[in-house]
Formats: structure tokens, C-alpha cells, sequence
């Protein structure tokens, strides 16, 4: 089915790097939506883009939406250890999500 | 957290036996998923419900069966366990009234089949 692709799908980064995962798709999307989940917990919505070349951020990240609403970017600026976990971006079919296996982070501290 | 509880939240059973896992939320939201998630294959849909006796099949439907009889319960039942059903449970909400918005999840639910 239609999904979108999500890379990395791992990244270890030394704490205080940057770090950016990216999602594209092959058809253009209504909008996109970020979670994050930490080791054992579970998932947690972090942003919705709906807007053409939409930038938002929260704190140290800051999340983008292509101008063909194809592809999208999660940067993290000067990674913590609180920021391990793996982050997806589902493909948002209507009335469900078609979650990937996203992007792993880890942080050396 | 969106007022969703899911029960119970570990689980050990046989092979063969049926399994029932419940899903409650608090907030008349009309939208609930049930995934399952697994090393490598991330978050997979199993059911969802966009309201009271309606329902629908996800990515990995087979083994499993739903029911939501109330706006607030959302029963995930797996008749006859198998193994391959070992897996950690989610139970989540659609917010906004339409499925298409975020999506918030519960505390999970582990369970082995042995």
C-alpha cells in the first residue's frame, strides 16, 4: 500500500550533534504528522504540517513540509539524551495511519 | 493523556486460548485503532472503529476480531492465540472528530503467548 519512506531508519549521533530524518512520498500528501516513541513507552504526537513549505518548530526542533507537499524534515538542533527514540511519520490515508518503521535515535552522551 | 486506558497491561497465556484486550477512553472520541508492534516492523493496524458497531479491517486483520458496542470500548479479541500474536498492544484515539487528525495512544499492553 501506499506508505511514505523514512531515512535514516538509524542514527547514533554524540550528544550535542545534529540530527534530521526525512519522509517522501510519491504522491502529494493532505499533511503530515511527526510522533516520537521512547524505548518502552509509547507513541506521542509531536506536530501536524498541513501547509505547502509549512516550517514549525518546538524548541530545539524544528519541522518542515515540502513545497509539494511530497517530503518533510525533522531537525533536531544540538541533540540531548532525552531526545533518544525512534520518530515516524505515518502516511496518513484518511482514516488511518500507516506507520513505518521510522528513524531510531540514539545519543552518546 | 486523552484519557485512554487500556487493560490489562501485561498478559501471559497459552497457545489456543482466547484473549480479549480492552481499550476505554473518556472523551466520546469517534475514531480508535488497535495496532500491534513488534522488533522491525514498527507500528502495524490491526482494527479501527469510527463508531459504535462500526468497524474496519487494518494491515494485519487476520487472528483478530473487534468489537465496540459503547462510544468509549474498544475490544480487541484474538480467539485463538497463537505465538506469532506475542507482541506489545496499542490502543489509540483519533482527535478532532475525523480520522485523518493526530492520533494519541495508550499505555499498551504486553502480551506473551506461550
Amino acid at each position: 500500500g501506499q506508505q511514505v519512506m523514512q531515512i535514516p531508519q538509524y542514527q547514533h549521533v554524540q550528544e550535542g550533534e545534529d540530527f534530521t530524518t526525512y519522509c517522501n512520498s510519491s504522491t502529494t500528501l493532505s499533511n503530515i504528522q511527526w510522533y516520537k516513541q521512547r524505548p518502552g513507552g509509547h507513541p506521542v504526537f509531536l506536530i501536524q504540517l498541513v501547509k505547502s513549505g509549512e516550517v514549525k518548530k518546538q524548541k530545539r526542533l524544528t519541522f518542515q513540509f515540502g513545497e509539494a507537499k511530497k517530503n518533510s524534515s525533522l531537525h533536531i538542533t544540538a541533540t540531548q539524551t532525552t531526545d533518544v527514540g525512534t520518530y515516524f511519520c505515518p502516511y496518513n490515508a484518511g482514516n488511518m495511519l500507516t506507520f513505518g518503521g521510522g528513524t531510531r535515535l540514539m545519543v552518546k552522551p | 493523556d486523552a484519557g485512554i486506558t487500556q487493560s490489562p497491561r501485561h498478559k501471559v497465556t497459552e497457545t489456543g486460548t482466547p484473549v480479549t484486550l480492552r481499550c476505554h477512553q473518556t472523551e466520546n472520541h469517534r475514531y480508535m485503532y488497535w495496532y500491534r508492534q513488534d522488533p522491525g516492523h514498527g507500528l502495524r493496524l490491526i482494527h479501527y472503529s469510527y463508531g459504535v458497531k462500526d468497524t474496519d479491517k487494518g494491515e494485519v486483520s487476520d487472528g483478530y476480531s473487534v468489537s465496540r458496542s459503547k462510544t468509549e470500548d474498544f475490544l480487541l479479541t484474538l480467539e485463538s492465540a497463537t505465538s506469532s500474536q506475542t507482541s506489545v498492544y496499542f490502543c489509540a484515539i483519533s482527535v478532532g472528530g475525523q480520522g485523518d487528525q493526530p492520533q494519541h495512544f495508550g499505555d499498551g499492553t504486553r502480551l506473551s503467548i506461550l
